[in-house]
């Protein structure tokens, strides 16, 4: 299996501000993912983190608005960018960890908390 | 575009009794997973099915995937509180990427 810890587990935030979510593995992963959470409802992939290359977009999500970095095997971050309080939602880390062999699964992490006043 | 749909989307149950989640989707897969989430929480693995006719199980809870109908299923033997939370099938595409089903929010009453 794999840890994930994010930082920061929840901030509040005023609109036209940015706030930065770091992800962090304890092992070195191949695939990692940022996924959004609104209020209520289920998850949407907002981008694959590929490492030593820029993030690749779901449809409806943009890099101005949700910039990814990708640095090392290990680490990523995404920004969310000039918030309007529709980007409250919850933000989570995901990784695929090998298992061994051909297997692997998906971990999350335990998510951000964003509330944009 | 993928579609993901589970039902019941909202489950409320008596200790003791058996239910099924019902999980389909749109598009050639061969991997889906089911997780938990409790209140506030992030998402626990509970399954993963990786071919036809897959059936996984633990405890109370035992997953099967059909990878012809597009359907998996999570069933909840003799249900207890503690099973209480938001299940979420989910559906593994190119490249790694989930699509999630809208969840499931089964409550278990005493």
């Amino acid at each position: 299996s794999a840890v994930i810890s994010q930082k920061p587990s929840r901030d509040i935030c005023q609109r036209g501000t940015s706030l930065t979510i770091q992800c962090q593995v304890d092992s070195q992963v191949t695939m990692m993912f940022w996924y959004r959470q609104q209020p209520g409802q289920s998850l949407t992939l907002i981008a694959t983190a590929n490492q030593g290359s820029e993030a690749t977009y779901e449809s409806g999500f943009v890099i101005d608005k949700f910039p990814i970095s990708r640095p090392n095997l290990t680490f990523s971050t995404l920004t969310v960018s000039n918030m309007s309080p529709e980007d409250s939602s919850i933000y989570l880390c995901s990784v695929e960890a090998s298992l061994g062999g051909s297997r692997y699964e998906q971990y999350f992490g335990p998510g951000t908390r964003l509330t944009v006043t | 575009e993928l579609k993901v749909e589970q039902n019941p989307l909202f489950l409320s149950m008596q200790e003791g009794k058996n239910y099924t989640i019902y999980c389909n989707y749109s598009t050639t897969s061969d991997r889906l997973y089911w997780y938990r989430q409790d209140p506030g929480k992030s998402l626990e693995s509970l399954f993963v099915l990786l071919s036809n006719g897959a059936v996984k199980q633990e405890g109370r809870l035992m997953a099967s995937l059909d990878t012809k109908a597009r359907l998996s299923t999570l069933h909840i033997t003799a249900a207890v509180h503690d099973l209480s939370a938001t299940y979420f099938c989910a559906v593994e595409t190119s490249g790694s990427r989930l699509t999630f089903g809208e969840g499931t929010q089964l409550t278990v009453n005493p």
